[in-house]
């Protein structure tokens, strides 16, 4: 079955750390994304792409990079870990023709 | 500006109360609405969704939502709900033709057992 995984699960790390999240899809979608997840304001875009080569800027992208050299990964770069970083991060691909997502099991980052 | 915005954060509820949760969505043109369930521990899955067609659409576990263009809303109902159904449930939206999905804030449903 195809599926998006994402790793690590967990990760605790210090404040002005680099930190990358990995996304990897076995649907062959183009279009991927990454949201974060904070209590009180659901899920955020971060960064999408719509294909190889393709990066975007979401709504909260300060902080963050995505560079996608293949159809199946898409890393989630931190250049400096911040506390207000903390979170939960869900890593997305879409059917291009209904636009449903479908979602990683998210990875939890704890900025110390 | 594109938004969805979801009328209650948290909701408790007995096993076999109704349940109906609000959303909203501000568009332009046509979209694409979903609604995702997250249960405790899990990532989010896709409950149900609404195209085209019939505004009253079905999806898993019993759930239904109905989209009402004039009202700019899609709410999600359950006649009854279960214990198993504690989970948090988004609201989403996706301009037609377009690549980018807007959430809601979530709602976070606690059903006593």
């Amino acid at each position: 079955d195809a599926e998006i995984t994402q790793s690590p699960r967990h990760k605790i790390t210090e404040t002005g750390r680099q930190v990358t999240l990995a996304c990897h899809q076995t649907w062959n979608h183009n279009n991927m994304f990454w949201y974060r997840q904070d209590l009180g304001h659901g899920l955020r875009l971060i960064h999408y792409s719509y294909g190889v080569q393709d990066t975007n800027k979401g709504e909260v992208s300060d902080g963050y990079s995505v560079s996608r050299s293949n159809t199946e990964d898409l890393p989630l770069t931190l250049e400096s870990a911040a506390s207000s970083q903390t979170s939960v991060y869900f890593c997305a691909s879409s059917d291009r023709v209904t636009g449903e997502l479908f979602f990683g099991e998210g990875s939890r980052l704890t900025v110390l | 500006a594109q938004s969805v915005s979801q009328h209650n954060h948290h909701v408790i509820l007995s096993e076999a109360a109704s349940l109906e949760l609000g959303c909203n969505y501000s568009y332009g043109g046509t979209v694409n609405l979903f609604w995702y369930v997250q249960y405790p521990g899990q990532h989010l899955q896709l409950l149900l969704k609404y195209f085209s067609g019939d505004p009253l659409v079905k999806g898993i576990k019993g759930f239904e939502a109905e989209f009402i263009k004039s009202k700019f809303s899609f709410n999600l109902r359950k006649p009854s709900v279960q214990w198993s159904d504690t989970a948090e449930y988004f609201c989403a939206a996706l301009n037609t033709g377009g690549f980018k999905t807007i959430f809601g804030a979530g709602t976070r449903l606690f059903v006593k057992a």
